[in-house]
């Protein structure tokens, strides 16, 4: 089962407009990640937040994280037409599961031109 | 050296077929992943390994499913007698160690079972 669910599941803005994803798991953490998806193939990892961690930025991207409510929002400025991708939160609980990640579904954002 | 690479990019096989997907992973990435993505959802874990330690298979959705790495590198996802379900696309990553967090994905080998 998914341990992460983001919200919505499909996003459409126009270019310039700010583009906010939700993301909300289930057990302990020990840290968090959000990946983006062009067309179906390999995943590039965007940004990681510690669990000990609220907030961080990179370039465009802000994530937080609240670990009480076990939830994390990745918000991108003044999107650009290339920024149009699935987005997936992935949660990672710690060496005792090996460091796998456990994957939302996905938000799929259009930012059109 | 260069990013993680993953062969074939696309297979197409017959229902009741054996396939072998292949990933080979960043120099030096010491943990190795599989994944599977269906049309439309996340990724699933499958399988991964750390080193000379025994691998957690615990993803793995049936006794079709195997996967070797040789010498620590190489790594090779079977998958026998191919059913219609097993259509996805398989995603390998690498890190440099487990633990570390960021995992590093190939492109992924489509896999179509007709």
């Amino acid at each position: 089962s998914q341990q992460g669910e983001e919200d919505p599941q499909a996003l459409s803005i126009q270019e310039g407009e700010n583009a906010t994803m939700n993301c909300s798991y289930k057990t302990s953490i020990n840290n968090l990640q959000w990946y983006r998806q062009n067309s179906g193939r390999g995943l590039v990892h965007l940004i990681l937040i510690r669990s000990n961690e609220r907030e961080k930025h990179s370039g465009r991207l802000r994530v937080t994280l609240d670990t009480s409510k076990k939830s994390s929002s990745l918000l991108i400025t003044a999107s650009r037409a290339a920024d149009t991708a699935s987005y997936f939160c992935a949660t990672d609980a710690g060496e005792t599961s090996g460091s796998r990640l456990t994957f939302g579904e996905g938000t799929q954002l259009t930012v059109n031109p | 050296g260069a990013g993680v690479s993953q062969s074939p990019s696309n297979k197409v096989t017959e229902k009741g077929k054996d396939v072998e997907l292949r990933c080979d992973p960043i120099s030096g990435h010491t943990a190795l992943y599989w994944y599977r993505q269906s049309l439309g959802q996340g990724l699933e874990f499958l399988i991964y390994f750390q080193g000379n330690s025994a691998p957690d298979k615990s993803g793995l959705p049936s006794d079709r499913f195997s996967a070797e790495r040789t010498g620590g590198s190489v790594s090779t996802l079977t998958i026998q007698r191919t059913q219609q379900e097993d259509s996805a696309v398989y995603l390998c990553a690498s890190s440099q160690r487990q633990g570390r967090g960021e995992q590093y994905f190939g492109p992924g080998t489509r896999l179509t079972v007709t």
